[in-house]
């Protein structure tokens, strides 16, 4: 069975870090691209990153784009995020996806609020 | 970035019946748009892909189709379970964007 387990998140205060991690089970994590996709209080899904199976390649939305890294240890099927100097907008809860385009699976979330 | 319209924003319907939700892309995304269901307390479930592909383990009485920069996700035959939030999301190019979400409630 499929399992994306996310964890790292809480609440951190504007300008901090915070790096976020997925734990992936019951797939070959190394033949898959991944993703980070947010979805603030109340509003809609919002693609963040991208990193493809082997780490080679990475894509950001603009707006994270210097602050956030996508990364991942295919030997601990892991996935990564590191979010430097986090600001409000940034509140949300944060999925864990397979796949660098379409999530076939998702985690349930990790909340990250960014408040002083 | 390729914004997605997505309508309607509420649908109440009832059991049985047929509904389809429509997304609509500022440019040609060639058939490269995928759907999702989200309910409270579940993980986000992918329906379609490409446009019109079924994913693995979801009924047959959920199609889409559409190509260029107009889709549609169909319902047929509602389930009880199928009342939720359904987003559409393009993945042709960078950024992925998604539509605002549709909530299908029950009528």
């Amino acid at each position: 069975e499929v399992q994306l387990v996310e964890s790292g998140g809480g609440l951190v205060q504007p300008g901090r870090s915070m790096k976020l991690s997925c734990a992936a089970s019951g797939f070959t994590f190394s033949n898959y691209g991944m993703a980070w996709v947010r979805q603030a209080p109340t509003k809609g899904l919002e693609w963040v990153a991208t990193i493809s199976y082997d780490g080679s390649s990475t894509y950001y939305r603009d707006s994270v784009k210097g602050r956030f890294t996508i990364s991942r240890d295919n030997a601990k099927s892991t996935l990564y995020l590191q979010m430097n100097s986090l600001r409000s907008e940034d509140t949300a809860t944060y999925y864990c996806t397979r796949g660098g385009g379409v999530g076939d699976y998702w985690g349930q979330g990790v909340m990250v609020t960014v408040s002083s | 970035d390729v914004q997605m319209t997505q309508s309607p924003y509420n649908l109440a319907a009832s059991p049985g019946e047929s509904v389809s939700i429509n997304c609509k892309a500022s440019k040609s995304i060639s058939k490269y748009l995928a759907w999702y269901q989200q309910k409270p307390g579940k993980a986000n479930k992918l329906l379609i892909y490409d446009g019109s592909t079924l994913q693995s383990g979801i009924p047959s009485r959920f199609s889409g189709s559409g190509s260029g920069t107009d889709f549609t996700l169909t319902i047929r035959s509602l389930e009880p379970e199928d009342f939720g939030l359904y987003y559409c999301q393009q993945h042709n190019e960078y950024p992925y964007t998604f539509g605002a979400g549709t909530k299908l409630e029950l009528k």
